[in-house]
């Protein structure tokens, strides 16, 4: 167990809906990390938050858009889904954005787009 | 940008030896890290190389070379259970952000 928390576990939805997902990080984290994985492909960075703030963005669509809150719990809403955005959406922590430091991944959101 | 390329697949029989190779290409370079993930699960840290050279963690080594901009991931006594993908990632430079970049992941297959 890694210690960062992730909910839902399994999303069904359809096309145009909207969907927040939400991550706890480990104690202690100030970084949150969401990284999107499609079937059979690598983890492509979306987006960082530190202490409540955006720290870096990678290519995440504007249809998407991410938040993290003082209790450092982040969230991640997907708006107007497409099927292509169905895939395995994973956060992870860090305490800090040092170069030297591992993430630790939550178990991810496996979301449906049907 | 950053760029990191590995095999796609890598297979190998219980108690081999194998070597899972990442060259990277980046602009600034912080390290490279090696994470493990077993079927969709959560990606797992295995190593960190900041430095030239062999980093051993029980079964597992990984190996650095700064000026060939490669590293590798090196498996020893394979056993059933490291049927996973391993990816190798870098720092990105730009700020002070501390992201990782990934590779697309190498599946390593272990037969009996």
């Amino acid at each position: 167990d890694s210690g960062v928390t992730q909910t839902p576990k399994h999303l069904i939805t359809a096309t145009g809906q909207r969907v927040t997902l939400r991550c706890s990080p480990r104690s202690g984290d100030l970084s949150v990390y969401w990284y999107q994985q499609s079937l059979d492909q690598g983890l492509q960075f979306l987006i960082q938050y530190y202490n409540g703030e955006e720290r870096a963005k990678g290519n995440i669509l504007e249809r998407f858009s991410a938040q993290q809150f003082p209790d450092l719990h982040s969230e991640l809403n997907l708006s107007s889904l497409e099927l292509g955005d169905s895939a395995l959406y994973f956060c992870a922590s860090s305490v800090g954005t040092g170069i030297n430091e591992k993430l630790f991944f939550g178990s991810g959101t496996q979301l449906s787009v049907l | 940008g950053q760029s990191l390329e590995q095999p796609s697949e890598v297979t190998a029989v219980e108690g081999a030896i194998v070597q899972i190779n990442c060259t990277y290409q980046t602009s600034g370079f912080y390290g490279l890290s090696w994470y493990q993930q077993h079927d969709g699960g959560a990606p797992t840290f295995l190593s960190y190389n900041a430095l030239d050279g062999l980093e051993e963690t029980g079964r597992f080594s990984s190996f650095l070379s700064r000026s060939d901009s490669y590293g590798y991931l090196l498996l020893q006594e394979l056993q059933m259970k490291d049927s996973a993908s391993y990816f190798c990632a870098v720092r990105d430079r730009s700020g002070n952000t501390g992201k990782l970049i990934f590779g697309q992941g190498t599946t390593l297959q272990v037969k009996p």
